[in-house]
């Protein structure tokens, strides 16, 4: 199975920060990694596709990237909406597997 | 509008049987592999199972396989996820998901989720 080694765990930063959250993949996954955003009480929201690829409706302040197994999510300029837990999961190949999570607050 | 919602949770006791469904609108749903995530309480998110767009091909983890078993209705535009002899572990809040049909299946849309509770 491919594991997902997603850090930091927990995260508080201050408004307007600028905030970055990383998964390693143990193996080759290609560009096959998505973001999720989870508020509390909710389901999880789709971010960013495809490792670089925004999804729709999401803004413009989140971005992602990869170096070769690794892959991170930026947000820019953090507002208070951006504060919830941040997955991200490989469906490169079964079985899928998603990191720990990122815990995000506010500072 | 995409929208996803699940029944049929509730408490169930350990060895016992229980079944999801997801209700689908708003999509082609025939057109779409499906798949449930669970989320145990205060964890994170565990894929459950994936069903293609005819239903011929499932996919578990080895967490669930021979146990659970996924499958839909296109005609109802329904999902549905048979759990058998549920474990305590088995408690979570399951998620109905859309997979996408662009590049690799990540999941673009989510139900809301429903809960289920094993226990004695």
């Amino acid at each position: 199975d491919i594991q997902m080694t997603q850090s930091p765990a927990s995260l508080s930063a201050s408004l307007e920060e600028i905030v970055t959250i990383t998964c390693q993949a143990s193996q080759d996954i290609g560009n096959y990694l998505s973001w999720y955003q989870q508020k509390p009480g909710k389901s999880p929201q789709l971010l960013i596709h495809s490792a670089t690829s925004l999804a729709d409706g999401v803004p413009s302040r989140f971005s992602g990237s990869r170096s070769g197994t690794q892959y991170s999510l930026k947000i820019n300029r953090l507002q208070v909406e951006d504060t919830g837990i941040y997955y991200c999961l490989q469906h490169y190949s079964a079985p899928y597997t998603f990191g720990a999570g990122t815990k995000l607050e506010l500072k | 509008e995409v929208q996803l919602v699940e029944s049929g949770g509730g408490l169930v006791q350990p060895g016992r049987s229980l079944k999801l469904s997801c209700a689908a609108s708003g999509f082609t749903f025939s057109n779409y592999y499906m798949a449930w995530v669970r989320q145990a309480p205060k964890k994170g998110l565990e894929w459950v199972a994936t069903i293609s767009t005819s239903g011929s091909r499932t996919y578990y983890p080895d967490s669930v396989k021979g146990r659970f078993t996924i499958s839909r209705d296109n005609a109802k535009s329904s999902l549905y996820l048979q759990m058998n002899s549920l474990k305590s572990e088995d408690t979570a809040t399951y998620y109905c998901a859309r997979l996408s049909r662009t590049m690799g299946h990540y999941f673009d849309y989510w139900g809301q989720g429903v809960m289920v509770t094993v226990s004695s």
